[in-house]
Order: C-alpha cells, then sequence, then structure tokens
C-alpha cells in the first residue's frame, strides 16, 4: 500500500464548479499535512497547509480527519487557471512523502 | 529574490554514462533536498541535507548515485553510469530547516537515458 493515496483523476469541469479531492494516508505518526499545486512541467509549490480543525483560503478549504487519516482539498467557483495537478503532501519525521496526484482541467 | 536554482534544465544522456545536475539553493535555507520524480508519480525524495550534513540518505541508490553539499550551499547529485530507467525529472527543494512547513523547489533537471 502506497503512504499517501490520491483519487487517479482526471477531474474535467466547467468553470464556476465546486470540486473536491481526497487523500489517504497510511502512517499514523504523520505530523503534519499540505496541499502542493504543480503546473504541467513546472515544480511544485504549496498551496495550503491542512490543519486538525479545518481551514480555508479563499476559494480552497482543506480539511483533516486523523481518526480516518483522511484529507480533503475543495475548490469552490473553478477558474481556468485552476487547472493543475494537486499533490497530497505528509510530513513523517521531517520527510515529506508526495502522493501521485490528481489532474485538474478547468473548460470553459 | 532568487528562488532555488537548478542546472542544466534538460540532459540527454546515453546508458553507462556519468550525469551530474547542480543545486543552488534559497540564500539562507539550511535544508536542501533532492527528489526524482517519475511521469504520472510525486517527487520522492533521494536525500535531504542539513547543512553539509546528509539527515537521510535511505532513498538514494547508493551503487550508482552519489551526492554532495560541500560547505552547506551549493549541491550536486551525480549518476554514474546512468541506466534507462533513470530518466525522471530530478528536482532540488530547500527550506530554512528541516520541519519548517514550506519547501521551495526549482524548476528540476529532466533527465533522458537512451
Amino acid at each position: 500500500r502506497k503512504e499517501v493515496e490520491q483519487d487517479p483523476g482526471p477531474f474535467n469541469v466547467p468553470e464556476g464548479a465546486t470540486v473536491a479531492f481526497n487523500c489517504t494516508y497510511s502512517n499514523s505518526a504523520s505530523q503534519s499535512f499540505f496541499w502542493y499545486r504543480q503546473d504541467c512541467r513546472k515544480e511544485p509549490k504549496l498551496l495550503m497547509s491542512v490543519y486538525s480543525s479545518g481551514n480555508e483560503d479563499g476559494r480552497f478549504t482543506a480539511q483533516l480527519n486523523r481518526a480516518s487519516q483522511y484529507i480533503s482539498l475543495l475548490i469552490r467557483d473553478s477558474k481556468l487557471s485552476d487547472s493543475a495537478t494537486y499533490l497530497c503532501v505528509v510530513n513523517i519525521d521531517n520527510d515529506m512523502r508526495f502522493g501521485a496526484g490528481t489532474r485538474l482541467t478547468v473548460k470553459p | 529574490e532568487a528562488g532555488v536554482v537548478q542546472s542544466p534544465r534538460y540532459k540527454i544522456i546515453e546508458k553507462k554514462q556519468p550525469v551530474a545536475f547542480w543545486c543552488n539553493p534559497i540564500s539562507g535555507h539550511n535544508t536542501l533536498y533532492w527528489y526524482r520524480q517519475n511521469l504520472g508519480q510525486g517527487p520522492e525524495l533521494l536525500i535531504r541535507y542539513e547543512n553539509e550534513e546528509a539527515v537521510d540518505d535511505s532513498q538514494l541508490p547508493k551503487d550508482r548515485f552519489s551526492a554532495e553539499r560541500l560547505k552547506g550551499v551549493d549541491s550536486t547529485l551525480k549518476i554514474q553510469p546512468a541506466e534507462l530507467g533513470d530518466s525522471a525529472v530530478y528536482l532540488c527543494a530547500s527550506s530554512l530547516y528541516q520541519g519548517t512547513v514550506e519547501q521551495f523547489f526549482g524548476p528540476g533537471t529532466r533527465l533522458t537515458v537512451l
């Protein structure tokens, strides 16, 4: 079993849609959690951290369920510029473990 | 502020040849990471440096891969000899110190082994 598993995607949605990505992790000792964004042929960049109480940054909402070892990312009112691959990342003893990513394409 | 710099951006070599990648982290960042990213996969950690010390190299294939970070700044990752399966993007990242929330990635070196 992979340490970090994500919806394989791809997700193809129209502008303005709401889309949700899921991620599960296998190591209960995982300490912190993140979503990174990676544009095609570019490097990953931090989108947001994920906190136990859930957190929101504009149109983006991240949630963490430690009991179920589950992380989610919700994007509301999708924009064309949201098209990218979204990587779920789990920190275990200062090692960042990346999921394979979920590809999102937002269409006009 | 300059980001993480990597060179070369692209490299095409024949199998069994050596290859080296160079990384200059963000100024003041003590922790440096080398990752390998295969197509359709997330980055996988190869080695992590805290200043000039390699604190985690458990995922580095030591028979053919080597890395160094002299003086705790720039770093070089080497493969000798390269194999077909080494074709991937090699990403360097840095952070202020280990455990920092955000890692900053360089643009990567895309390696093709023929």
